[in-house]
Order: C-alpha cells, then sequence, then structure tokens
C-alpha cells in the first residue's frame, strides 16, 4: 500500500546539523509534490518546505530558508531535509507528506513522523 | 503564531453537532484558496479529513462536512461520537507564505 516512512531523527546539539529522510513506496512518487511539515510537543503543524516533482523547485518557509533545504531522489523514491544550525526551537516531530496534485494543496498522505530533539 | 486562526478547543455530547472555525485573511482564504481540515489522534500523525473545503475523502462519514465564506471557513460534526474527540486543523495556502496551517482545535466529547 501507499506508504512514507521518515527516519533520521534523534537527539543533536545546538547548532549542529541533521539529516532526515523520507521513503516512499505504493506509488510513483516522481509524479508527486512532497513536503516536510513539523509539531513541536503538544504544538500545531508546521509547514517547512516544498519540492516539485522533479527536483526543479523548492519553496522554504521563512521559519527555516537558509538553514533547511530538501531534495529528492525519484530513483531511489526518498525525500530529504538537510537541517544546519539547529535550535532548540526546532524540536519536533518532522512528518513528511504528499500533495495530493500539482494545484492542489493539500495532503493526502502522511508518513508516522520521526522526532528530532535539540538540547545541549 | 498560526497565519490560520482555530479556536482553542471546542465539546460537544455525544449526538449533538458541534462547529469550528478557521480565519485567514485577503492573501489566503480571502483569495480564494481551498481550505482543508485534518485530523489528528494523540501520537499519530495527522489524516486528510476535509478538502477543498467540502470534499470527503474515501472513507470519511458524512457527518463531517466543510464550508467557506469570505475569509473564514467551518467544520461541522453532527452526530457527534465519542471516537471524534481529536484534534483538528485547518489548512491553505497563501500567496508570499506557502502552506498555511491553524493552530488546531481540540475537541472533547462530553
Amino acid at each position: 500500500q501507499e506508504q512514507l516512512v521518515e527516519s533520521g531523527g534523534g537527539v543533536v546539539q545546538p547548532g549542529r546539523s541533521l539529516r532526515l529522510s523520507c521513503a516512499a513506496s505504493g506509488f510513483t512518487f516522481s509524479r508527486y509534490t512532497m513536503h516536510w511539515v513539523r509539531q513541536a510537543p503538544g504544538k500545531g503543524l508546521d509547514w517547512l518546505a516544498f519540492i516539485s516533482y522533479d527536483g526543479s523547485n523548492q519553496y522554504y518557509a521563512d521559519s527555516v530558508k537558509g538553514r533547511f533545504t530538501i531534495s529528492r531522489d525519484n530513483f531511489k523514491n526518498t525525500l530529504d531535509l538537510q537541517m544546519n544550525i539547529l535550535r532548540a526551537e526546532d524540536t519536533a516531530f518532522y512528518y513528511c507528506a504528499r500533495q495530493f496534485s500539482t494545484y492542489n494543496w493539500y495532503f493526502d498522505l502522511w508518513g508516522r513522523g520521526t522526532l528530532v530533539t535539540v538540547s545541549s | 503564531q498560526s497565519v490560520l486562526t482555530q479556536s482553542p478547543s471546542v465539546s460537544g455530547a455525544p449526538g449533538q453537532r458541534v462547529t469550528m472555525s478557521c480565519t485567514g485573511g485577503s492573501s489566503d482564504i480571502g483569495a480564494g484558496y481551498d481550505v482543508h481540515w485534518y485530523q489528528q489522534f494523540p501520537g499519530t500523525a495527522p489524516k486528510l479529513l476535509i478538502s477543498g473545503d467540502n470534499y470527503r475523502p474515501s472513507g470519511v462519514p458524512d457527518r463531517f462536512s466543510g464550508s467557506k465564506s469570505g475569509t473564514s471557513a467551518s467544520l461541522a460534526i453532527t452526530g457527534l461520537q465519542a471516537e471524534d474527540e481529536a484534534d483538528y486543523y485547518c489548512q491553505s495556502y497563501d500567496s508570499r507564505l506557502g502552506v498555511v496551517f491553524g493552530g488546531g482545535t481540540k475537541l472533547t466529547v462530553l
């Protein structure tokens, strides 16, 4: 069945880097725009970035622009998020999500999330 | 601070009808962008509940419905059930900010 599985979370010190990955299966990954969304413990959803189906376009939330980089490998069916200069406020569950279609900006498939804890 | 504004909480007794609101502005909902709703249970990922203002994906009961007017949208749940107790998030698109979410509404079934 269609599935997204995130990995790479863990505990990291402030100022360090971490790379998250999302493995897609059960659908044609290369046809979909993909996103990263995070959720701090007990808080709401916070959209971070998207990448177009072919990787040619990326867009970031102001809160992570310049620190986070979204990328994808359509041969390996993976979506990545490189996170640099991490801060305590980046502590959250990080979800990858599939955009329904090109002009429909909503998410019809979510991963289970991976927890990133930024702490010294 | 979320771009879309939702009431923090709402409650209702089983069988009742509850509504929750989502208020945006002229660059998101007011600009004509669709509003979508997600349901999230503790410890799980969000699940799409309503898309395109008022479309229910397969498997979503017709007790759930959405509407939109001007810069606001609403989610209504009729025949409230204990299993509906969850957090509900609205989402739209902003021409400058990209994807935007509401802060979420916690539904308590009394």
